[in-house]
């Protein structure tokens, strides 16, 4: 059972450069999500789609674009990475809008991107 | 909005020791789903417990409990006679239904635990 899957799980990037994180998830789940972690912060949410072919920004969405490609998969690109954009990003998935949904997200293990 | 708030930072204590780690929510929805997750140094999230807003009764796992009082908008977590495998950043999480099918999750800072041999 893979769960959620992210792609890569390490990255250095120079500022100015572009780049994509990758999310599947197999769990036919709705809803994803896109987070950051950084030291003493806790996980902020960057962006979210709720279901296929919606998105909409959460607490931290400047300087990231996202797609929800297919029920599956949802990417989180940054055009011109910049030192503040290093930090540790996490994608989740949750069920949606189903009967006894409670809210549970689940996680990826996480990508470390480090922007020189 | 909703506002989950870990005044701990970092704890330490000996092996064997029982330690409580705090969490205080806001919101205000009527509604909601309180969470702990465990983040071992590996780096990943691990799902602890998950409570709805109209269950208050507490709960024990094992060596872990949790206690939620909604008087005083509290979920706080407990382990008893602690291990050095229970090191690990703690988050405390709030969800809330944000429309559309989706919920949102707001994490408290979280708390740094280090059990010393």
């Amino acid at each position: 059972n893979a769960g959620v899957t992210q792609t890569p799980k390490f990255q250095v990037l120079k500022t100015g450069q572009s780049m994509t994180l990758q999310c599947a998830q197999d769990m036919n789940h709705n809803s994803m999500y896109w987070y950051r972690q950084d030291p003493g912060m806790g996980l902020r949410l960057i962006y979210y789609s709720a279901s296929e072919g919606t998105t909409d920004k959460g607490e931290v969405p400047n300087g990231y674009n996202v797609s929800r490609l297919n029920k599956r998969e949802f990417s989180l690109r940054l055009e011109s990475a910049a030192p503040s954009q290093t930090s540790v990003y996490f994608c989740a998935s949750s069920p949606g809008l189903v009967p006894r949904n409670t809210g549970e997200l689940f996680f990826g293990e996480g990508s470390r991107l480090t922007v020189l | 909005a909703q506002k989950v708030t870990q005044a701990q930072t970092e704890i330490s204590v000996v092996e064997k020791e029982d330690v409580t780690l705090d969490c205080v929510y806001e919101t205000r929805d009527t509604t909601y789903y309180l969470f702990w997750y465990k983040q071992p140094p590996s780096g990943e999230l691990v799902f602890l417990i998950r409570r709805n807003s109209f269950d208050e009764q507490n709960e024990i796992s094992g060596r872990y409990s949790w206690n939620f009082q909604k008087s005083t908008s509290s979920f706080n977590f407990t382990i008893t006679a602690s291990q050095v495998v229970d090191s690990a950043v703690y988050f405390c999480a709030l969800s809330v239904y944000s429309g559309a099918g989706s919920y949102q999750l707001t994490f408290g800072k979280g708390t740094k635990l280090s059990v010393i041999p």
